[in-house]
């Protein structure tokens, strides 16, 4: 069964900080790969997208990257925010499964201001 | 504004009833999906739609039904045969073909009674 795993499950940092959540999936045989942010009681908000063919993608203070060949996609914020404060959650289309997301659990970021 | 609309935002069910959710989409999107959320977890494929009339299984079918009628709109029905409904319910959709991103309802807080 192909799974996503996210490291750390929570993070508290002081504003300001850069900081690194972690993404691993199964098969380095994927569409693509999706970052989401879920502030609480709310649905998911698309944050970048990673194609199969790329290796990195920026979005202001956001930038994902992609390493299909050890299975990991880092989602890197610079400079945070207390606006930040919310749950990342990493996803993943492997080809096994057509259109099919698999998600991994989150993390919960909180940043302190 | 194109976006999904999920509604009602809070539902309660009693004991031995059904209870639908709503979901509609005015983006022009082919296929839709609905996920269950626990706290702590990952996102849950219940059910999906490539196309009007027409819907699969996800990973967590037993206990819910759908329907197809019309392209903008995927209601949800949990049965009372579902267990343990209480969970927050996301509506998806997404673009024919493969590996496109979905974009995501604001979602729907299900309780029991």
């Amino acid at each position: 069964k192909q799974e996503v795993t996210q490291i750390p499950a929570a993070l508290s940092v002081p504003e300001g900080e850069n900081l690194v959540l972690n993404c691993s999936f199964t098969d380095s045989a994927i569409y693509n790969l999706q970052w989401f942010r879920q502030d609480p009681g709310k649905g998911l908000t698309s944050l970048l997208l990673i194609q199969s063919s790329q290796r990195e993608q920026t979005s202001g203070r956001l930038n994902a990257s992609l390493d299909k060949s050890s299975g990991r996609s880092t989602l890197y914020i610079a400079a945070s925010q207390p606006g930040d404060s919310a749950t990342y959650l990493c996803a993943v289309i492997y080809r096994e499964y057509g259109n099919k997301l698999v998600f991994g659990a989150g993390t919960i970021l909180r940043v302190k201001s | 504004d194109g976006g999904i609309t999920q509604s009602p935002k809070y539902l309660f069910r009693k004991e031995g009833q059904n209870v639908t959710l709503s979901c509609e989409q005015n983006l022009n999107h082919d296929a839709m999906y609905w996920y269950r959320q626990d706290p702590g977890q990952g996102l849950r494929l219940i059910y999906y739609s490539q196309i009007v009339n027409d819907f699969q299984k996800g990973d967590i079918a037993e206990g819910y039904s759908v329907s197809r009628e019309k392209k903008e709109s995927f209601p949800l029905t949990v049965t009372s045969a579902q267990k343990n409904p209480t969970a927050f319910y996301l509506c998806a959709s997404s673009m024919q073909g493969l590996g496109q991103p979905q974009h995501f309802g604001d979602g729907t807080r299900l309780s029991i009674l």
